[in-house]
C-alpha cells in the first residue's frame, strides 16, 4: 500500500477483554515501531522492531502487553485484559533500517476501554 | 538517550516566522535531530533533519549550532494550517524515536 495502515480505526471494548491491533507497514520498511498517546501527550513508545525480532521492547508498560512481526512485515499488538487506562490512541509507525532515516505513520487505531 | 526541552505552546499569527528552539544538551556525537509535526487525529509526519548548521527544505529550515546542543525549527510564513504539536526527537542508540511533549503552535488570523 502507499502508506502505513492500521486497523481497526477505532476499537471499543469491554474491561478484562482481550485485543489485538494491527499494523501493515509500508514494503520494504524493516523497522516497525509502535506507540500510544494520550490526550494532550506526545506518542509514549512502546516497542520497535527490526526485522522480526523486537529491538527494544523497554516500553511496554507491562506483561499485558505483546507484540509480534512473525514475518517481518505485518505486526500485531496484543492487549491483555484491557484496562480503561488503556484507553489511547495506538500508532504505528515504518522505517527503512538505520539510525537517521525518516518514520511514517499510520493513522492509528483509537482503543476504548469501557 | 538524549532528552529534549522544548516550549509546550506558541502563538502567532498568519504570515509571520515561527522559531521553536529545542534544547537537547545531551546528544550523543552520531545524533541526528529531528522535527515531526502532527495534527489532531493523525499520526506524526516527517519535516526536517539536520546534523549540524543549516538545513532547509520546502516546509522549513532547521538551524543547528556548532555545539549541537540545541536547534531550532524555523517556519517562514505561518498560515492557520500550520496549528498543530511540533515534536524535536533526537533519536536513541539502538534506532527507536522517543517524543516528548512537543510545542503547540496555534496560528490566529
Amino acid at each position: 500500500g502507499a502508506g502505513v495502515s492500521q486497523t481497526p480505526s477505532n476499537k471499543v471494548t469491554e474491561k478484562g477483554k482481550y485485543v489485538e491491533l494491527r499494523c501493515d507497514p509500508i514494503s520494504g520498511h524493516t523497522a516497525l515501531y509502535w506507540y500510544r498517546q494520550s490526550l494532550g501527550q506526545g506518542p509514549e513508545f512502546l516497542i520497535y522492531f527490526q526485522g522480526t525480532g523486537a529491538a527494544d521492547d523497554s516500553g511496554l508498560p507491562n506483561d499485558r502487553f505483546f507484540a509480534v512481526r512473525p514475518e517481518g512485515s505485518v505486526s500485531t499488538l496484543k492487549i491483555q485484559r484491557t484496562e480503561r487506562g488503556d484507553s489511547a490512541v495506538y500508532l504505528c509507525a515504518s522505517s527503512f533500517p538505520g539510525k537517521n532515516t525518516e518514520a511514517f505513520f499510520g493513522q492509528g487505531t483509537r482503543l476504548t476501554v469501557v | 538517550l538524549a532528552k529534549t526541552t522544548q516550549p509546550i505552546s506558541m502563538d502567532s499569527y498568519e504570515g509571520q516566522e515561527v522559531n521553536i528552539t529545542c534544547s537537547h544538551n545531551n546528544i550523543a556525537t552520531n545524533d541526528y535531530i529531528t522535527w515531526y509535526q502532527q495534527f489532531p487525529s493523525q499520526g506524526p509526519r516527517f519535516i526536517i533533519q539536520g546534523y549540524k548548521t543549516k538545513v532547509t527544505n520546502e516546509v522549513a529550515s532547521l538551524f543547528i549550532p556548532a555545539d549541537r546542543k540545541s536547534s531550532t525549527l524555523s517556519l517562514p510564513r505561518v498560515s492557520l494550517s500550520d496549528t498543530a504539536v511540533y515534536y524535536c526527537l533526537v533519536e536513541g542508540s539502538q534506532g527507536n524515536l522517543i517524543f516528548g511533549k512537543g510545542t503547540k503552535l496555534s496560528v490566529k488570523p
